[in-house]
């Protein structure tokens, strides 16, 4: 158990639907990190909140927005959900933000759009 | 630009094989190199890191060496259990013009070991 908690676990839902992820971050880390996991594009990063402020984008579409909130929990919002953004998203998080900092990863959220 | 680049899978060994996983990257200044490992079902965990040229990581069983003259952070292990079945990620942590640390992610590659 790497100490981050991630809900819900699976989601199922249509196209055009907006759904929330929602993560906490183990206790005392204040970065948060979003990922996107799917069988073609393999694992890329979305993007990092450090202590409530955005710190760096990947490839994070417009549709999908963050937010990381006073008590370091973060959400995920994703919109106007189409087949393609069915993928496991995972949230990690470190102690701040150093090259050599360890990232702990939750157990995932499942999205099915269908 | 920043990339790690690894061995595409899968890789398929018999139990005690010895295992190795390439694993290269290019990068502009003193990154940090990791592995982590995906097991079924499971989110990624830290498999070993090393933070500067000739450290050596390793954790159970499993090394690799940060080789700045071949840019490598090969992954070795030299008995390997079917326990040891999941996928393999190298990741590469640096940050950009304005101090912002990033993760830089291989592909991963499939490991299934057979008894």
């Amino acid at each position: 158990d790497s100490g981050v908690t991630q809900t819900p676990k699976h989601l199922i839902t249509a196209t055009g639907q907006r759904v929330t992820l929602r993560c906490s971050p183990r206790s005392g880390d204040l970065s948060v990190y979003w990922y996107q996991q799917s069988l073609d594009q393999g694992l890329q990063f979305l993007i990092h909140y450090y202590n409530g402020e955005e710190r760096a984008k990947g490839n994070i579409l417009e549709r999908f927005s963050a937010q990381q909130f006073p008590d370091l929990h973060s959400e995920l919002n994703l919109s106007s959900l189409e087949l393609g953004d069915s993928a496991l998203y995972f949230c990690a998080s470190s102690v701040r933000w150093g090259l050599a900092d360890t990232q702990y990863f939750g157990p995932g959220t499942r999205l099915t759009v269908l | 630009g920043n990339s790690v680049t690894q061995m595409e899978g899968p890789v398929t060994l018999s139990e005690e094989a010895f295992l190795t996983i390439n694993c290269t990257y290019t990068a502009t200044g003193y990154p940090s190199l990791f592995w982590y490992v995906q097991y079924p079902g499971e989110g990624l965990q830290l498999l070993l890191k090393a933070t500067k040229a000739d450290d050596k990581g390793s954790n159970k069983g499993f090394e690799a060496t940060y080789r700045k003259e071949t840019t490598s952070f090969h992954l070795e292990k030299g008995s390997v259990q079917v326990s040891d079945s999941a996928v393999y990620f190298c990741a590469l942590s640096t940050s950009n013009a304005g101090n912002n640390r990033k993760l830089i992610w291989g592909l991963g590659t499939s490991l299934a070991v057979n008894p």
